[in-house]
């Protein structure tokens, strides 16, 4: 178990350029979130993969967003025309829901903190 | 969606048991208590998670009140490395116990453990 790892650890932009984050899930996990955090705030969440399918996405997901999962495996999200309001770190969790399973844990990377100037 | 209250702030001396409160007044039936920590500078961790009874873990106990409308996460004794924010989720499940897996976080409790 090597855990959820996100790339890059940190990204510095300057407005209106484009973002891709990546994000390594657990090898057998089904499902893959994407939350953004902002200082002293509780993480919110954005959308939510369950294998390749796109099953939820936030209001908090405008247009600029872009999310994919391609194969089910890794994810990928997109920020396009950065705003200064981007500016946070972005968290992706995995977990491994079953049917009928009660547990849904979910594990978290560490994180992509994005800065846009 | 039923909400969460906790305190904003807590503090613990070293070895000693500590005692961190949450209110979900609005709890339904299938409302799992779920309870994740995020320690500087990292992304948030699964501690503890339960339904109706008691549950107990390598890390926390989780006492829930009997009409469900409040839990108490235990943390025996605590170590400066459980300093951290605390957070205390509710998530859906559903009649066949699986549940929705979307994690809505509040603002948490701040613990601060004084050596």
């Amino acid at each position: 178990d090597t855990g959820v790892s996100q790339d890059p650890r940190h990204k510095i932009t300057k407005r209106g350029q484009n973002v891709t984050f990546r994000c390594d899930p657990i090898s057998e996990h089904n499902r893959l979130y994407w939350y953004r955090q902002t200082l002293g705030q509780g993480p919110e969440f954005l959308t939510y993969f369950q294998n390749e399918a796109q099953l939820e996405k936030s209001r908090l997901l405008s247009d600029r967003f872009s999310a994919e999962r391609p194969k089910g495996s890794f994810s990928t999200l997109e920020i396009q025309r950065t705003e200064q309001g981007d500016s946070a770190m972005y968290l992706c969790a995995s977990s491994l829901q079953l049917t009928g399973a009660t547990e849904g844990k979910q594990y978290f990377g560490p994180g992509t903190r994005l800065t846009v100037l | 969606d039923a909400k969460t209250t906790q305190p904003n702030s807590m503090e613990s001396n070293e070895e000693e048991p500590v005692h961190l409160p949450c209110n979900h007044s609005t709890i339904s039936g299938t409302d799992y208590i779920h309870w994740y920590r995020q320690l500087p500078s990292q992304g948030p961790e699964y501690v503890i998670h339960g339904l109706t009874s008691n549950v107990n873990n390598r890390m926390a106990s989780l006492a829930i009140a009997e009409d469900r409308k409040s839990s108490t996460l235990i943390l025996h004794r605590a170590t400066l490395r459980d300093a951290a924010v605390y957070y205390c989720i509710l998530i859906k499940g559903n009649a066949g116990g699986t549940s929705y897996g979307k994690l809505t976080f509040g603002q948490g409790t701040i613990l601060t453990v004084h050596p």
